[in-house]
């Protein structure tokens, strides 16, 4: 079945520094991959995502690129902000209408320190 | 415009209770998805409403039931509730054939089973 792996967090930084998260999936055929990202008290908010193979999703500074050849799709920031502490999640999708269900990862908890 | 809206936020049930928890999806958005979301872990897909029926079901029991209405709101109910199944329940909206990405998510009703 599908199934997506996050790395293991929480992840702490300090402000400006850089950020990976990784992601890597399973999954048969060629499915959409997705970044949301949850804010305290809040639902989950897309941030990026990328339909096939090669594409880089971007977003608020944020990139992540479909690397089908070792399936991941890594999250990365040049300088993360405060404002970016939150919980991450990467999730995948196969088809394309709306019909098709989102596999998630457990998330990654970023805190970002002053 | 108002995004996905569900109700309550909050709730405390007994064990063998039943539940139900109501989402309003966004204005345009004829699709339903349910989602639950266990403490620390990610969304878990329970099932998907479109016109009225589900039209899919992810590993759930029985126990889970929902109900879409003719405006397109929906409900979810749990039946004989157990402490496990105490979560954060998400609701998420789209229009039909938009893809994954045409998804708005509500903010939640946590359920906390006693």
């Amino acid at each position: 079945g599908n199934s997506v792996t996050q790395m293991e967090g929480p992840v702490t930084l300090s402000e400006e520094a850089f950020l990976t998260i990784n992601c890597t999936y399973t999954a048969t055929g060629y499915p959409s991959l997705f970044w949301y990202v949850q804010y305290p008290g809040e639902g989950l908010q897309l941030l990026l995502k990328a339909t096939k193979a090669d594409d880089k999703g971007s977003n608020k500074g944020f990139e992540a690129t479909y690397r089908k050849e070792t399936t991941s799709f890594h999250l990365e920031k040049g300088s993360v902000q405060v404002s970016d502490s939150a919980v991450y999640f990467c999730a995948l999708k196969r088809g394309q209408t709306s019909g098709s269900r989102l596999t998630f990862g457990e998330g990654t908890q970023l805190t970002v320190n002053p | 415009d108002a995004g996905v809206t569900q109700s309550p936020t909050h709730l405390i049930k007994t064990r063998g209770q039943q539940v139900t928890l109501r989402c309003s999806p966004k204005s345009g958005h004829d699709t339903v998805s349910w989602y639950q979301q266990a403490l620390g872990q990610g969304p878990q897909f329970i099932f998907q409403y479109y016109e009225e029926e589900e039209r899919q079901r992810g590993n759930f029991p029985d126990r889970f039931s929902g109900h879409q209405y003719p405006n397109y709101s929906s409900e979810l109910n749990v039946n004989a509730l157990l402490l496990g199944d105490s979560a954060l329940y998400l609701c998420a909206s789209s229009p039909r054939g938009t893809g994954a990405y045409g998804y708005t998510f509500g903010s939640g009703t946590r359920l906390t089973v006693v």
